[in-house]
């Protein structure tokens, strides 16, 4: 089964300790992708992987880094989390950039406190 | 700057009527448009899409029309059911090779 896989899927943790959201796809896709859901704002890129080891920032990277070392996971890091990055995180990822169908994990809650 | 958005925060229609979910962009480069549907408590799923080079596309129940003149969008969604009940979005790509730029959403909301 076609699968975009995060965890965790709910995180409580505290401002300024390091923490990873891993994201992993079964379907050897090229393009992989990070963002981030807030009310009234919509779905916002954070990063985005057109292959392994290319990354580039999307709309609004700030805060967060990301790594693309094998096709399969694209991990999101946040080195110093702060309270306005509590928000509902969703991985993304399709084959190419001809590829119409884009698959999204099914969220990560982070609450930074 | 460019962006892509919604008219309608929240559309309420009766079970059996049509819907219709309007979306205004503003890059002109984009070139591939998509709507996604998303239910409480989960990622974005994929609707339908449309290409810059057609101006309708029609699915099951749904269909999607591209006004390119004003840069318009809309998803039309047939004999709206309560399983339609979600949050709407549409997404545009642009020729840059990025990944999608979304909307704010509308939140479509079926009465019995």
């Amino acid at each position: 089964e076609a699968q975009v896989t995060q965890n965790p899927r709910y995180l409580i943790t505290v401002t300024g300790k390091k923490l990873t959201v891993t994201c992993s796809q079964n379907m050897n896709h090229e393009y992989m992708s990070w963002y981030r859901q807030d009310p009234g704002l919509g779905l916002r890129q954070i990063y985005y992987s057109m292959n392994v080891e290319v990354t580039d920032k999307g709309d609004v990277p700030e805060g967060y880094k990301v790594s693309r070392k094998e096709k399969r996971n694209f991990p999101l890091i946040l080195e110093s989390p702060s309270p306005n990055q509590t928000s509902l995180y969703f991985c993304a990822s399709r084959s190419g950039q001809g590829e119409n169908t884009i698959y999204f994990g099914e969220g990560s809650w982070l609450t930074v406190v | 700057g460019e962006s892509v958005g919604l008219h309608l925060p929240t559309l309420s229609v009766q079970e059996g009527d049509n819907s219709i979910i309007n979306c205004a962009y503003s890059n002109s480069a984009s070139d591939y448009f998509i709507w996604y549907k998303q239910e409480s408590g989960k990622g974005p799923q994929f609707i339908i899409d449309i290409r810059s080079n057609m101006d309708k596309r029609q699915g099951q129940r749904v269909t999607v029309l591209l006004n390119k003149t004003v840069k318009h969008l809309s998803l039309q969604i047939a004999a709206t059911q309560p399983g339609d009940s979600a949050v709407y979005f549409c997404a545009e790509n642009n020729n840059a090779g990025n990944m999608l730029t979304f909307g704010g959403g509308t939140r479509l909301m079926v009465k019995p």
